[in-house]
């Protein structure tokens, strides 16, 4: 079983939609979580990054975690085509100078 | 400034040729990191530099050499690689490679012919 598991989609939703990403881990030693956007051939991008359990919005992202349940989101409010990419989550995990990646899930917004 | 920079963006080199990949960051990071990515994976990591010293290689093979010459830098040398190790290399940077954001390059897209 993977550390990190994340559904690698696609995810194919009209523009104008809310979109949920997800994953979920299995160690509770994993603390500090980001999300990262990836367009094709390109670097990850750093859209956000959370420690506590709880919401942090940021424009129309808004990350979500839930360290009870080992849970964590990602949400995407009017999506836009630009949008289209894949999405890490990526988490730090306590003793490990590393992160730990999901899969990616691909999103494609429809116009 | 959140910037990371790389060197060159692509490469293409043949199963002889010595060549060196290079990463840049002013923020005062003190961990580093190389990456490799194929195609529809996620980044798989490859090296950490952490405070200039070497504290992780991920049973990375010899023909892959990291170095970092000060805090700012991070080099990766290629020496005899095989088609198979054509991917993105992505190079990132933490404050303190525990806890805090990581920011990446664009890449270098390489490929070994």
């Amino acid at each position: 079983q993977k550390e990190v598991e994340q559904d690698p989609g696609p995810l194919s939703v009209p523009e104008g939609a809310i979109v949920s990403l997800n994953c979920t881990y299995s160690n509770s030693a994993f603390q500090y979580f980001m999300w990262y956007r990836q367009y094709s051939r390109k670097g990850p991008e750093l859209l956000m990054y959370t420690y506590s359990s709880g919401n942090k919005e940021d424009g129309r992202f808004t990350a979500q975690v839930d360290k009870s349940s080992k849970y964590i989101s990602l949400f995407i409010r009017d999506s836009q085509p630009s949008d289209s990419a894949t999405y890490l989550c990526a988490m730090w995990r306590t003793g490990r100078r590393a992160l730990t990646f999901g899969s990616g899930t691909r999103l494609q917004v429809q116009p | 400034d959140t910037e990371v920079t790389q060197t060159p963006k692509h490469l293409v080199m043949g199963m002889t040729n010595k060549k060196s990949l290079k990463c840049e960051q002013h923020m005062g990071h003190r961990a580093m990191y190389w990456y490799k990515q194929k195609a529809k994976k996620p980044p798989e990591l490859m090296f950490v530099y952490s405070y200039e010293k070497l504290s992780i290689n991920e049973s990375v093979p010899s023909r892959f050499s990291p170095e970092c010459p000060n805090s700012s830098l991070l080099n990766l040398h290629l020496h005899a690689l095989q088609p198979e190790d054509s991917a993105l290399y992505l190079c990132a940077s933490s404050q303190d490679g525990t806890r805090t954001e990581a920011f990446f390059g664009q890449g270098t897209r390489l490929t070994v012919v």
